[in-house]
């Protein structure tokens, strides 16, 4: 079975920490996503990776970075960790060609106190 | 401007009532790719779906189907005789063949809700 992990289900932290969501793909796909999922608005686009160390902002990436130091990793980092970063957010992987299909992790729920 | 839209935010219906979601998408590619997704209470997304622009066929698979219609722009699916465990949110996404990200565009969702 094709596996998207990632490192938590829920995670609850204090205003201005630094947090770090980690993604593991094993399926060995070119390009790895994150989004933010919120009521009423839909899955929006953080940063992506088209390969190694190769990052591009997505829709909403104020507030947030991240690192692909390894193809099968892509880790989402808030520097600071703000209450209206409270959210769900979903890792994705997808092979490099348009007509594929993404996969996605379980999603991490965090909230920011 | 929003490439995916689908305007019911949420449908209940009782179980064994057939319903209909409906997307819209807007694209200048010629080349593009639409899905649909489903993501249950667990919260991950789960595949259905693939259509590229140039095969129009519908598809029929088991109580789900889909009609894709260029000349609308859009892409609805189908559950017939509906069940408890189709409740769920589904999205519909587009990819474009020019896009060297290989993006999704999400729409925003509908939440589907099964009554017993």
């Amino acid at each position: 079975d094709v596996k998207v992990t990632q490192s938590s289900r829920y995670l609850v932290k204090r205003t201005g920490e630094k947090v770090f969501l980690e993604c593991v793909q094993d399926m060995d796909h070119e390009n790895m996503f994150w989004y933010r999922q919120d009521p009423g608005l839909g899955l929006r686009l953080i940063y992506f990776s088209y390969d190694v160390k190769m990052k591009e902002k997505g829709d909403i990436p104020e507030g947030y970075s991240v690192s692909r130091e390894k193809k099968e990793r892509f880790s989402l980092i808030l520097e600071s960790a703000s209450t209206n970063q409270t959210s769900m957010y979903l890792c994705a992987s997808r092979l490099d060609r348009g007509n594929t299909e993404a996969f996605f992790g379980q999603g991490t729920r965090l909230t920011v106190v | 401007a929003q490439k995916v839209t689908q305007a019911q935010t949420e449908i209940s219906v009782v179980e064994k009532e057939d319903v209909t979601l409906d997307c819209v998408y807007e694209t200048r590619d010629t080349t593009y790719y639409l899905f649909w997704y489903k993501q249950p209470p667990s919260g991950e997304l789960v595949f259905l779906i693939r259509r590229n622009s140039f095969d129009e066929q519908n598809e029929i698979s088991g109580r789900y189907s889909w009609n894709f219609q260029k000349s609308t722009s859009s892409f609805n699916f189908t559950i017939t005789a509906s069940q408890v465990v189709d409740s769920a949110v589904y999205f519909c996404a587009l990819s474009e063949a020019r896009d060297t990200g290989n993006q999704f565009y999400f729409g925003t969702g509908t939440s589907l809700t099964v009554i017993p």
